[in-house]
């Protein structure tokens, strides 16, 4: 089975721009997570999705945004960049929602 | 008091060795717990899950879980130079309502294995 995909593995964006990154599942997840990845915070959760419906949301302010497609790919967007949004981008999918599988994650440079 | 917590390390193991990696967390109610790897400049990888009370073993890797004293541990054992890496202990907490999607990990633990 195919891994998870991340589109694109690297984004250098510019101060009050927005991002929109891709993920797709391994073929069989419904369950959708994303988390950021920063040298001072680590690993923090931002938002669940499942059969197209957002079940969970983590502490981010609401320029994090994200959806998921009937076929469980799923977008996250971050409108109005700042210079501390810059970080690994990751999701992670999930069959029996235990257990999650990340992808290899976006690298988002703010300047 | 952070909810899940790690000693950030570094830890060093000679080749050969057992390395072990412990994790505590706070919430009661955490139901899964996972370890993953990160190499550096790579995303995590999972390589064990835990659900129940006791020791589960997978190849060179044992993890152990205690659920009345809120800790979860990973030994590796025949520790190889491959083996360093940034290890994360993660923890899924199951509300009422159903699994949450949400991961907590703790800060990592880095180890380093010397030839």
């Amino acid at each position: 089975k195919a891994g998870v995909t991340q589109t694109p593995r690297y984004l250098i964006k510019t101060r009050g721009q927005q991002v929109t990154l891709s993920c797709s599942p391994i073929s069989g997840h419904r369950s959708v997570s994303w988390y950021q990845q920063t040298p001072g915070q680590g690993l923090q959760f931002l938002f669940e999705y499942f059969s197209e419906t957002q079940r969970n949301k983590g502490n981010f302010p609401g320029r994090f945004s994200g959806r998921q497609f009937s076929n469980s790919r799923s977008e996250m967007n971050v409108s109005t960049l700042e210079l501390g949004d810059s970080a690994l981008y990751l999701c992670a999918s999930s069959y029996s929602n235990y257990e999650q599988y990340f992808g290899p994650g976006t690298r988002l440079t703010v300047t | 008091q952070k909810e899940v917590e790690q000693n950030s390390g570094p830890l060093s193991v000679p080749e050969g060795a057992i390395a072990s990696l412990n994790c505590t967390y706070s919430d009661r109610g955490s139901q899964s717990f996972f370890w993953y790897r990160q190499y550096s400049g790579k995303s995590p990888e999972l390589i064990m899950s835990i659900y129940s009370n006791g020791d589960k073993e997978d190849g060179r890797f044992t993890a152990q879980l205690n659920k009345a004293s809120q800790y979860v541990s990973l030994l590796i054992r025949d520790s190889q130079p491959s083996d360093s890496a940034t290890y994360l202990c993660a923890v899924n907490i199951i509300k009422s309502s159903g699994n949450t999607g949400k991961l907590i990990f703790g800060q990592g633990t880095t180890l380093q294995v010397k030839p």
